[in-house]
């Protein structure tokens, strides 16, 4: 069964300090590993598709890598609307469904200015 | 990219009764999907809705429980029967892009309350 580990729960930084986000993996066969971004009272909104061990891709402040076994996302310089919950989620050969995603519980970030 | 209209957005709910949630798309889609947030816990999928099929659900989740409908390529209802506290979650309908390499695209959400 596919597992998602994501760390630290939560992270509080001031805006400028920058940091990582972790998600640690178990898989039988990566498909793709998503991150996305989620504000309070939103669903979900996609960041970023990794595809093999290490892809990297930026999006303004935000990069992420990935190896055989953990994804980070790296956040360069915060600023407080970078405030949300991030989740990890992949996707395996394996599972019953084609399209099933296997999500992380998240990391709540908190910028403060 | 898909925008996902779910309906409605909130809901406080008596124990025993049951809930429908609506979920329209801007696009035809095959494939959509329903989603539980449970609070502290992970998104977790329900089950997987193509038109013209039943539905396929998860481990642990069952049709007499969460009955889906998928009339057409662009909405989809789930049905949350007979609700105790426990069912008290967001839930999101999510469909996948069209050559978008499996990405999906979520709606809103829908939180519901169960007293």
């Amino acid at each position: 069964e596919d597992q998602v580990t994501q760390s630290p729960e939560a992270l509080r930084l001031q805006e400028g300090e920058s940091s990582s986000l972790n998600c640690s993996y178990t898989v039988s066969g990566l498909r793709g590993l998503f991150w996305y971004r989620q504000d309070p009272g939103k669903g979900p909104e996609f960041l970023f598709t990794l595809y093999s061990a290490g892809e990297e891709k930026e999006k303004e402040r935000l990069k992420a890598t990935l190896t055989k076994k953990e994804s980070f996302l790296h956040i360069t310089a915060p600023k407080p609307e970078d405030s949300a919950t991030y989740l990890c989620a992949v996707q395996s050969y394996s599972g019953g469904s084609n399209y099933k995603l296997t999500f992380g519980k998240g990391t709540l970030l908190t910028v403060n200015p | 990219s898909a925008v996902i209209s779910q309906k409605p957005s909130r809901d406080i709910c008596q124990r025993g009764t049951s809930l429908t949630i609506q979920c329209q798309v801007d696009s035809q889609v095959t494939m959509m999907f329903w989603y539980r947030q449970q609070p502290g816990q992970s998104l977790t999928l329900i089950a997987t809705a193509n038109q013209g099929s039943e539905a396929t659900y998860e481990s642990g989740f069952v049709i007499d429980k969460f009955p889906i409908s998928r009339p057409n390529l662009t909405f989809s209802t789930l049905t949350v029967s007979n609700m105790s506290p426990e069912d008290s979650s967001i839930y999101l309908c999510s469909v996948q892009g069209l050559g978008s390499n499996e990405k999906l695209f979520f709606g809103s959400g829908t939180q519901l309350s169960v007293l």
